[in-house]
């Protein structure tokens, strides 16, 4: 079946950049979308069609895609960073299938 | 503003059924696919079952497929899943998501826990 990898952790101090990956064959043919999770809460739609920002999302949370291989990336980090970051897609087995990647954990030092 | 509620969850045991049930409000539902996505404890997102907008079309992942059935009523802007044959594997909290097309989600409900245990 097909996956989404992401790394399971990522540490950055405030301030700095953070930046997570999300892997997969079929993303040069799909649009990915981030959600944050932060403990006890629902998750919450970060970014769309790769790089696209919902409103109400601050300027510092962006999206880059290259190849098989998209990213999150989160400029200027804050404590209230501090979350899961899932990323998602779907296949192209035409089947609707959604795919969540395993989700990384953000932690701000 | 966009809300939804699931409720339904609890404590059933192996074998056993549960209907879930979001109750939507501040966008016009009968417009959207609303999707149910679960999450086991500690675990990531799982995505389960998704219906038109109409009802006409429901998809359901292979975890669920035989098993759970969702279902809408738009005169009440409501969304259902009714769970048969519950496995311990189906302990989850259940979230309710609208869908945008192709395929994400921009409002999520709070989730309702589900329990299978004896």
């Amino acid at each position: 079946s097909y996956e989404l990898t992401q790394p399971p952790s990522v540490s950055v101090s405030p301030g700095q950049t953070a930046r997570i990956t999300c892997s997969g064959d079929a993303l040069p043919k799909q649009y990915t979308y981030w959600y944050q999770q932060k403990p006890g809460q629902a998750p919450v739609l970060v970014m769309y069609k790769d790089s696209e920002r919902p409103s109400g999302i601050p300027g510092r949370f962006s999206g880059f895609s290259s190849g098989t291989t998209v990213t999150l990336i989160i400029s200027g980090v804050r404590a209230e960073d501090e979350a899961d970051y899932y990323c998602q897609s779907g296949d192209t087995s035409g089947t609707s299938n959604v795919v969540f990647g395993g989700g990384t954990k953000l932690t701000v030092l | 503003q966009v809300e939804l509620v699931e409720s339904g969850g609890g404590l059933v045991k192996p074998g056993g059924s549960l209907r879930l049930s979001c109750a939507a409000s501040g966008f016009t539902f009968s417009d959207n696919y609303i999707s149910w996505i679960r999450q086991a404890p500690g675990k990531g997102l799982e995505w389960i079952s998704y219906i038109s907008s109409s009802g006409s079309s429901t998809y359901h992942a292979d975890s669920v497929k035989g098993r759970f059935t969702i279902s809408r009523d738009n005169a009440k802007n409501s969304l259902y899943l009714q769970m048969n044959s519950l496995r311990a594997e189906d302990t989850a909290v259940y979230y309710c998501a609208r869908q945008q097309l192709p395929a994400y989600f921009d409002y999520w409900g709070q989730g309702t826990l589900v329990t299978v245990s004896s």
